[in-house]
């Protein structure tokens, strides 16, 4: 079935660790994106890519980066991880930078 | 500014029909969307519509625009519940094709 794989589902990190989480999809979509997802502040973009090898920033980029070396993957990466990016990250897809998204079923992830 | 406002909590009992409201400030918008987000699961596209459009209808759904006040709304006819979610109302900016969330309006459904 098409659609946007996110791995793992849930995790537990150390703060001060290195943790990549993985986004794969497999709808040709051009665009790519992750968010994450806080009570209270819903929906927050972290970074974007409209297309293979190139990406920007979002409303919250600080301590996150991401890498787009080919179409179909979107991995975001924690290099220090700091209790405060404890949430649920999304990530999404569109054809176009301007088109529906469509989103993966999320990474939850807590650091102690 | 760009903002995306919606009620926070809706309850409807079973049966009847659901009408989620939002209202949005930036009138460059092109394309205006309803996801659906159970609990556990990722936001679900349920129906869009062009800026353009005042009106569409899905089965269930009907989503109504009017421009002039902002407004975009999502009617639900005879809510199940298998309706109940979180129901996020968003819009893409035409000017830098940046989509913007609503916070989300949780329904719940009463027996």
């Amino acid at each position: 079935i098409a659609g946007i794989t996110q791995a793992p589902t849930s995790q537990i990190l150390a703060a001060g660790r290195r943790m990549t989480l993985r986004c794969t999809q497999d709808m040709r979509h051009n665009a790519m994106y992750w968010y994450r997802q806080d009570l209270g502040l819903g929906l927050r973009l972290i970074h974007y890519s409209n297309t293979a090898g190139t990406t920007g920033k979002g409303e919250v980029p600080d301590g996150y980066s991401v890498s787009r070396a080919n179409t179909d993957d979107f991995p975001l990466t924690l290099a220090s991880a700091v209790p405060s990016q404890t949430s649920v990250y999304f990530c999404a897809s569109s054809q176009g930078s301007n088109q529906p998204q469509h989103f993966g079923d999320g990474t939850r992830l807590s650091i102690l | 500014g760009e903002d995306v406002e919606q009620s926070l909590f809706l309850s409807v009992r079973e049966g009847d029909s659901s009408v989620i409201n939002c209202t949005y400030t930036d009138s460059s918008s092109t394309y205006l969307y309803w996801y659906k987000q159970e609990p556990g699961a990722g936001l679900q596209l349920l129906t869009y519509i062009f800026s353009n459009m005042d009106m569409k209808q899905d089965q269930r759904l009907t989503v109504l625009l009017n421009k002039k006040d902002k407004h975009l709304s999502l009617r639900i006819a005879d809510t199940q519940t298998g309706d109940s979610a979180i129901y996020f109302c968003a819009e893409t900016l035409n000017r830098d094709d940046k989509i913007i969330f609503g916070k989300g309006t949780r329904l719940h459904i009463l027996p």
